[in-house]
C-alpha cells in the first residue's frame, strides 16, 4: 500500500538552529499538508500546499515556518530559527484531490520527532 | 466546518463490539463525517467517511442518524492494536485540499 515517508524519524537541535524536515508524499497525490503535535495535545494543522504554493495555513505558520517542494518527490518543512516550543512531532500527509469519493482522504507519515534543546 | 463533540475515553473488552459516538449537530448539507485514528503518537490513520448514507469498509462500520446530526463509529470485532485515540471531523463534501481539524477525540481503551 502507498505510504507517505517521513525523514528524519527524530532529530535533536540546539535553540537558534535552522531544521529541514523531509516528506515523500504519495506520487500521484496533488495536496500535501504539514501538521504538528505538541506531546500531549492535539494533532494541529500547520500547512497545505497545492501546485506549488501554499494554498492554507494557519496562525501557528508564522514567518519561522516555510515549505518547498524542491523536486517532483520531495516536499520539505523548514523552521528557520527553531525555538524550544516548537519541539513536537511534526506529520506530513498528502492526498488525492482527484478521483472522487476518496480525493479528500489525507494519508499520514509516521511522523518526525523533533526536540529542540 | 461543524464542530463536533466526543467522549473523551471508553473501554471495550477485545472481541467486543467498539462502538464510539459523535454528535455533530451543527453540520451543514455539504459536510462529510471523517473518522480517523491515532495509535501511539504514530501518524493519524483514515477509517471511513461517509455522507448521510451507512458504510462500511474492511476497518469498521460508519452509523449516521438520519438527522444527520449524529454518528457511531463501529469496530465490530475490537482487538488490543485497536486501542487507540480516534477522531471524528466533519468536513466539506469532497473540498480537495481542506485541513483537517483535530479534536480531543475518543481515547479507547480495549482490554482483554
Amino acid at each position: 500500500e502507498p505510504e507517505v515517508t517521513q525523514t528524519p524519524s527524530h532529530q535533536v537541535t540546539q535553540m537558534g538552529q535552522e531544521v529541514i524536515l523531509r516528506c515523500v508524499p504519495i506520487s500521484n497525490h496533488l495536496y500535501f499538508y504539514w501538521y504538528r503535535q505538541i506531546l500531549g495535545q492535539k494533532v494541529e494543522f500547520l500547512v497545505s500546499f497545492y501546485n506549488n504554493e501554499i494554498s492554507e495555513k494557519s496562525e501557528i505558520f508564522d514567518d519561522q515556518f516555510s515549505v518547498e517542494r524542491p523536486d517532483g518527490s520531495n516536499f520539505t518543512l523548514k523552521i528557520r530559527s527553531t525555538k524550544l516550543e516548537d519541539s513536537a512531532m511534526y506529520f506530513c500527509a498528502s492526498s488525492p484531490g482527484t478521483g472522487g469519493r476518496g480525493a479528500n482522504v489525507l494519508t499520514f507519515g509516521a511522523g518526525s520527532r523533533l526536540t529542540v534543546l | 466546518d461543524a464542530k463536533t463533540t466526543q467522549p473523551p475515553s471508553m473501554d471495550c473488552a477485545e472481541g467486543r463490539a467498539a462502538n464510539l459516538p459523535c454528535n455533530h449537530s451543527t453540520i451543514s448539507g455539504n459536510e462529510y463525517v471523517y473518522w480517523y485514528r491515532q495509535i501511539h503518537s504514530q501518524g493519524p490513520q483514515y477509517i471511513i467517511h461517509g455522507l448521510k448514507n451507512n458504510e462500511t469498509n474492511e476497518m469498521a462500520s460508519l452509523i449516521i442518524t438520519e438527522d444527520r446530526k449524529s454518528s457511531t463509529l463501529i469496530l465490530p470485532h475490537a482487538t488490543l492494536r485497536d486501542t487507540a485515540v480516534y477522531y471524528c471531523i466533519v468536513r466539506v463534501a469532497n473540498n480537495a485540499g481542506n485541513m483537517l481539524t483535530f479534536g480531543g477525540g475518543t481515547r479507547l481503551m480495549v482490554k482483554p
